[in-house]
């Protein structure tokens, strides 16, 4: 069974970009099962889909985010990423680094960390 | 994109109560809807995809049902671990979109 394990800052200054880790294991990025998501938690918006990538190299983003974000993956680390510059007090959330199994099937998920922009 | 509303947002029961809560789509999906069970201080768990599939693991007190626009999730016996916050999420389109949440408060 999958697990996975966000990493990063908790703290992030506003203009600044926001760099999330995920650390996979039982399972292999590589393998080509799964497609790989980021989600977001704030008292703001609810739970918001930012994207979701997979090593096939098809990557998509929600288009509310799309000029901001990128999520990449290494194979070699089974780790995967998100980058959201330009960051502004409304990314501060929970963020959640997802499996989708099937066609938008979130599971399972990450424990989240919190992230706030702040300065 | 597709907006989904849940309703009641808050809801109060007492354990052994039926429970239902409604997830409306802004457009029909289908059965393309999944629900999810949110404890406090944990990440959301899948408890029913394709609108009516029972995830494994996930006690048979919980069902699903509906199609197009209007979907229920149903708890025929609340137990103590199910005061949490539910969440319907229409897997359609992209890009993917979620309801606003149940609160699901012990009475």
């Amino acid at each position: 069974q999958v697990q996975l394990q966000e990493s990063g800052p908790g703290l992030v200054k506003p203009s600044q970009t926001l760099s999330l880790t995920c650390s996979v294991s039982g399972g292999s990025i590589s393998s080509g099962t799964y497609y790989w998501s980021w989600i977001r938690q704030s008292a703001g918006k609810g739970l918001e889909w930012i994207g979701r990538t997979h090593t096939g190299g098809s990557t998509i983003y929600n288009p509310s985010l799309k000029s901001r974000v990128t999520i990449s993956l290494d194979t070699s680390k089974n780790q995967f990423f998100l980058n959201l510059t330009s960051v502004t007090a409304a990314d501060t959330a929970v963020y959640y680094c997802v499996v989708i199994r099937g066609v938008y099937v979130f599971d399972p998920w990450g424990q989240g960390i919190v992230v706030t922009v702040s300065s | 994109d597709i907006r989904m509303t849940q309703s009641p947002s808050s809801l109060s029961a007492s354990v052994g109560d039926r429970v239902t809560i409604t997830c409306r789509a802004s457009e029909s999906i289908g059965t393309y809807l999944n629900w999810y069970r949110q404890k406090p201080g944990q990440a959301p768990n899948l408890l029913i995809s394709t609108a009516s599939t029972l995830q494994g693991g996930v006690p048979s007190r919980f069902s699903g049902s509906g199609s197009g626009t209007d979907f229920t999730l149903t708890i025929s016996s609340l137990k103590p671990e199910d005061f949490a916050t539910y969440y319907c999420q229409q897997s359609r389109s992209t890009p993917p979109t979620f309801g606003g949440g149940t609160k699901l408060e012990i009475k």
